[in-house]
């Protein structure tokens, strides 16, 4: 079964500066894809970003990217240039291509400092 | 174009009654996932029915059921009801494509907040 974990339950930034969130799998799926979601005070699910697994380059979408490891299983998500708007909980998904099956891990709450 | 959506967005009940929730999928996906948040906490996967028919079942006890109706829509239902069960239960929809479920994320709806006194 596949599982997904986020190791850091809380971190914290300053405004303008870098943050990168952990997240690692476990899978014996060759095909997949891995999402962060973002999850405002609004309660509201957002997609951050997507990385397809047969994709060797990262995925960038403006201030975030991520770090792809497949051999480690690793997905970590960067933040560049942090935004008070940033502050939310993030959490780290594995998609199953094959059977749809999307599971989360526990989920990064981040705070961004003034 | 619409989005997920989830109703009641409150809903308070007593110890011992029962709960129904309720999810209307973005207009041609097929797949609705049910998630329960508790306050702070992650997401504990619930049930996914896709197509009419439940995929996937997770670590919860049988008195948390649900369907599919034939307009892809969604019920969850909740019995004997415990002061645990409290949390935000959320709904996510999504879609196959030529079989394979790829460059098709997960569009979440705003949650439903159940409380249980």
């Amino acid at each position: 079964a596949q599982t997904v974990t986020q190791s850091q339950p809380e971190m914290s930034v300053q405004e303008a500066e870098t943050v990168t969130l952990s997240c690692t799998y476990d899978t014996s799926e060759s095909d997949y894809y891995l999402f962060w979601y973002k999850q405002p005070p609004s309660r509201q699910m957002i997609l951050v970003i997507r990385q397809e697994a047969y994709k060797q380059q990262n995925a960038t979408e403006n201030r975030f990217s991520v770090n792809f490891q497949k051999a480690a299983k690793s997905f970590s998500l960067k933040i560049s240039d942090s935004q008070l708007g940033d502050a939310a909980m993030y959490f780290c998904a594995y998609r199953s291509v094959n059977t749809g099956k999307l599971i989360f891990g526990q989920g990064t709450t981040l705070q961004v400092k003034p | 174009e619409a989005g997920v959506t989830q109703s009641p967005t409150h809903l308070i009940k007593t110890r011992g009654q029962q709960a129904t929730l309720r999810c209307s999928p973005i207009s041609g996906h097929t797949s609705v996932y049910w998630y329960q948040q508790a306050l702070g906490l992650g997401l504990q996967f619930l049930l996914w029915y896709d197509e009419g028919e439940e995929r996937n079942r997770g670590n919860f006890p049988p008195r948390f059921s649900g369907r599919q109706f034939p307009n892809y829509s969604s019920e969850l239902n909740v019995n004997a009801l415990e002061l645990e069960d409290s949390a935000l239960y959320l709904c996510a929809s999504s879609y196959v494509r030529d079989g394979l479920w790829r460059n098709t994320e997960a569009f979440f709806g705003q949650g439903t907040r159940l409380t249980v006194v």
